[in-house]
């Protein structure tokens, strides 16, 4: 099993849709980065949270440490927004290493 | 936007062949990574460096080596690349912040050995 658990892998959305994208991990962690990797492979980092909420833009970023899950919403969703969005912990005690999710494939349509 | 630089984007190469997968990056970072992705997968920490000289091999085994002369340089070197290196290959690195390290990511190298 998987130490970063993403849910759902696919999402097809129609534009203007509130759309939540789920990741629980099983490891204590220092911090929780939400990534998104558009179709030619580059990655961008949206959000990194130790606690709390983050907002920026139509994206939303929430953290539950308690029960070790966070959550990525975007509002009035675009097909702009069609990517993969990659949930990543750093791991207690590990300074700068990452791991990673499989990642949610997110379609926009109009 | 990050200042980070990957080279070549795209490679296509023959099996035997010694390969060397370029990234460097203008901001003075550093730590810097090297993971592998396959096509539907998730990130894999391959190598990583938290200075000059300094190298380490991360979570996942490769027969890939890396070296850290310079700051900003951080080189990939397979010595003879087989079908099963196929896969992209992507470089990043990070700076400590206030919050905690942001990993800024280069655009990835997509490799096909044949």
């Amino acid at each position: 099993k998987n130490e970063v658990e993403q849910s759902p892998q696919n999402l097809t959305a129609q534009e203007g849709e509130f759309i939540t994208i789920n990741c629980s991990y099983s490891v204590g962690i220092s911090a929780l980065h939400w990534l998104q990797q558009h179709p030619g492979g580059g990655i961008v980092s949206l959000f990194m949270l130790s606690s709390g909420k983050k907002k920026h833009g139509r994206l939303i970023a929430t953290i539950n440490i308690q029960e070790k899950h966070s959550s990525l919403h975007i509002t009035a969703s675009h097909p702009r927004d069609s990517a993969v969005y990659i949930c990543a912990v750093r791991r207690a005690g590990t300074a700068s290493k990452l791991t990673f999710g499989t990642g949610t494939r997110l379609q926009v349509t109009l | 936007e990050a200042d980070i630089y990957q080279t070549p984007r795209y490679l296509v190469i023959g099996t035997g062949k010694k390969i060397t997968l370029e990234c460097s990056q203008t901001m003075g970072h550093d730590k810097m990574y090297w993971y592998q992705q396959d096509p539907g997968m998730e990130l894999h920490l391959i190598h990583y460096s938290y200075g000059v000289n300094s190298t380490e091999k991360g979570d996942l085994s490769s027969e890939s080596t890396v070296s850290r002369i310079r700051t900003e340089h951080f080189p990939l070197t397979l010595e003879s690349a087989r079908p099963s290196h196929t896969s992209q290959y992507l470089c990043a690195s990070s700076e400590p912040g206030a919050q905690g390290e942001t990993q800024y990511f280069g655009p990835g190298t997509r490799l096909l050995v044949l």
